[in-house]
Parts: structure tokens; sequence; C-alpha cells
């Protein structure tokens, strides 16, 4: 069964740098064709695409967001962690990992997403 | 990057309706469009890919078309569990980038 979890913090302050990691279970991104993804939805908003890593460690960012964002992997954890610097109250959100498998028939569609986590930014 | 645009923003329909929502992308992005389903509070679920293919588990009633630039998500007859947000999500060239949602209530 494959499932992914997010973790970090509720609450930061606006200035401070977000680190959220995503653990999954139920598959390897050391397994060609594996990756995982970075959403977050703000409050009553759509969904954002902020980031994804492939099992070949290239790296893909949002346009807007890419001087901010950084996501990195560790295998042998089985986590895929997203660091974003300067956090504002917009950045407020749910954020969400979630896993994609070009070698399934999904392709590079999202397929299996973890419950998301909400982080606020205040003061 | 690709601008996704889904029509309409909202949607009120009756249960046993058949309802269309539209996807139209900036450019070109052949048949790499991705459907979701959102409840509120729930994280999104896969309901088609590939722009018309089903995913595993989903309901027949659903389905999906186009290629190009414009594409379609139909339910055929709305049920209850059906009124929800729907995203599409194009898969074609990164960044990927969803629409902004269509919201579909209940009348």
């Amino acid at each position: 069964q494959v499932t992914l979890r997010e973790s970090g913090p509720a609450l930061v302050k606006p200035t401070q740098t977000l680190t959220l990691t995503c653990t999954f279970s139920g598959f390897s991104l050391s397994t060609s064709g594996m990756c995982v993804s970075w959403v977050r939805q703000p409050p009553g908003k759509a969904l954002e695409w902020l980031a994804l890593i492939d099992w070949d460690d290239d790296k893909y960012y949002s346009t807007s967001l890419k001087t901010r964002l950084t996501i990195s992997k560790d295998t042998s954890k089985n986590q895929v962690v997203l660091t974003m610097t300067n956090m504002d109250p917009v950045d407020t959100a749910t954020y969400y990992c979630a896993r994609s498998y070009t070698a399934m028939a999904t392709g590079d569609a999202f397929d299996i997403w973890g419950q998301g986590t909400m982080v606020t930014v205040s003061s | 990057d690709i601008q996704l645009t889904q029509s309409p923003s909202f949607l009120s329909a009756s249960v046993g309706d058949r309802v269309t929502i539209t996807c139209r992308a900036s450019q070109g992005i052949s048949s790499y469009l991705a459907w979701y389903q959102q409840k509120p509070g729930k994280a999104p679920k896969l309901l088609i890919y590939a722009a018309s293919t089903l995913q595993s588990g989903v309901p027949s009633r659903f389905s999906g078309s186009g290629s190009g630039t414009e594409f379609t998500l139909t339910i055929s007859s709305l049920q209850p569990e059906d009124f929800a947000t729907y995203y599409c999500q194009q898969l074609n060239s990164y960044p990927f980038t969803f629409g902004q949602g269509t919201r579909l209530e209940i009348k």
C-alpha cells in the first residue's frame, strides 16, 4: 500500500524558512520513473504546484517561487524535503505531497496524495 | 507557463443531472491532462489521466475527452457524493499547472 504523510511546523513567522518533510511508504524513489511533488492550497483557493523531484534527482520548480524553493530527497529514509525561504502570510496554505510514477499508465498524473499539512504564517 | 482556464467556476446541479466542465489550455498540451476531485478538508483524488482514461476504481459515470487545448470532464448522472470541486492539471511541460477549479454544488 502506497502512502505519503506530510510533516512540519503548523506556524511560522514572516521571513522565516519553512521546512516540510514528506515521508512515504510502499514505493522507492530510487525506482526509475518515480517522482514526488509538492502542491499547496491556500484556504478557499485553488491548488498550486510547487516542485517535483524524480528518481534521478532531477528537480523542477514553480516559475514564480523557484528562487525560494529547494526540494531534496533522502532515498534511504523514504523522505522528500521541501524548504521555502522568506515566508509571508500569503504562503499560509495546506501543503500536500503527491506521487507520480511515469512507468505506470497514469504517467505524470498524481495518483497518490498525502493528507496535507496546514501551515500558517503569522507573527 | 501554460495557463489552464476552467469553466464554469461554479455549477449548481441536481442529482441525476448530466454536467460538463471545460478546461482550456493556453497552448497545446496533446493529451497530457488530468482531472482531480476534491472534497472539503480532503486531498485531491485522481479521476482521469491522459485526458480520457479513467483511474482505477472511479465510477464509469465520469468521462473525459479532448486534446490540444480544449478538454471536458463529464459526469453522466450526478450522484450525491459527486458534489465537490474539480481541477484540471496539465502534465505536458514543467511547471505543471492546475486550473482554478470548478465548484459543483447541489441545486
